[in-house]
């Protein structure tokens, strides 16, 4: 099955500077890549996602870059605040059809520090 | 419009008990998810739904049985719970491949 490793496990910035987190996935058929935030106590919430026909997109702050070829993903945070401090996961999916199944990151925890 | 919801929020119980966690949602999405999140593991998918009267063993199956006897609900069993089932417990449901998470069920098994 697919298998998702991501790194690093924990980062510090200072406020104003930029975060990124990168992903890779061992499955070349997989073509869907969310992003979740996560805050303390809270539910994953989707930030931004992106599929295999682009290699990249951007959401104000936040960006997804793609490189199939080498099967690694990555979130881009610019201008980080405070407020961007929480766990992170990136997820990989083969979707289509009536799939949908989405395999996890284990998480970084970004630390936004004022 | 409440998205996905989760009861209970909270619950502890001993080795041996049974419980069923309930998943409902209002956006009238095909596929419910049944994840459980452990530190360090991010989150593993326990059973799925494709459709109502539809489920399938996710990663980390054993010890859970689901039910979809209802489009809108995703039930979570616990038959015999074991102390390695203390996790939280978040369900999503989805349209198409975008997931919507519910608020999570924090479960401690003594």
């Amino acid at each position: 099955g697919e298998n998702v490793e991501q790194h690093p496990s924990t980062l510090s910035v200072q406020e104003g500077d930029s975060a990124v987190i990168k992903c890779t996935y061992s499955d070349s058929a997989s073509n869907y890549f969310p992003w979740y935030k996560q805050e303390l106590g809270k539910r994953p919430q989707l930030i931004i996602d992106i599929r295999s026909n682009v290699g990249e997109k951007k959401d104000q702050r936040i960006a997804v870059t793609l490189n199939k070829t080498a099967k690694h993903f990555s979130l881009h945070i610019t201008e980080t605040q405070p407020e961007d401090s929480a766990v992170y996961f990136c997820a990989a999916s083969k979707s289509g059809g009536s799939n949908y199944k989405l395999t996890f990151g284990k998480g970084t925890l970004l630390t936004v520090n004022p | 419009n409440a998205g996905v919801t989760q009861t209970p929020k909270f619950r502890v119980l001993k080795t041996g008990q049974s419980m069923t966690l309930l998943c409902a949602q209002d956006m009238n999405h095909e596929y419910m998810y049944w994840y459980r999140q452990d530190p360090g593991m991010g989150l593993r998918l326990i059973h799925y739904s494709v459709g109502e009267g539809t489920t399938a063993k996710g990663e980390v199956p054993d010890g859970y049985n689901v039910s979809r006897l209802k489009k809108q609900n995703f039930l979570l069993g616990l038959e015999s719970a074991a102390p390695s089932q203390t996790s939280v417990y978040f369900c999503a449901s989805s349209f198409a491949d975008r997931q919507f998470f519910g608020p999570g069920t924090r479960l401690t098994v003594l």
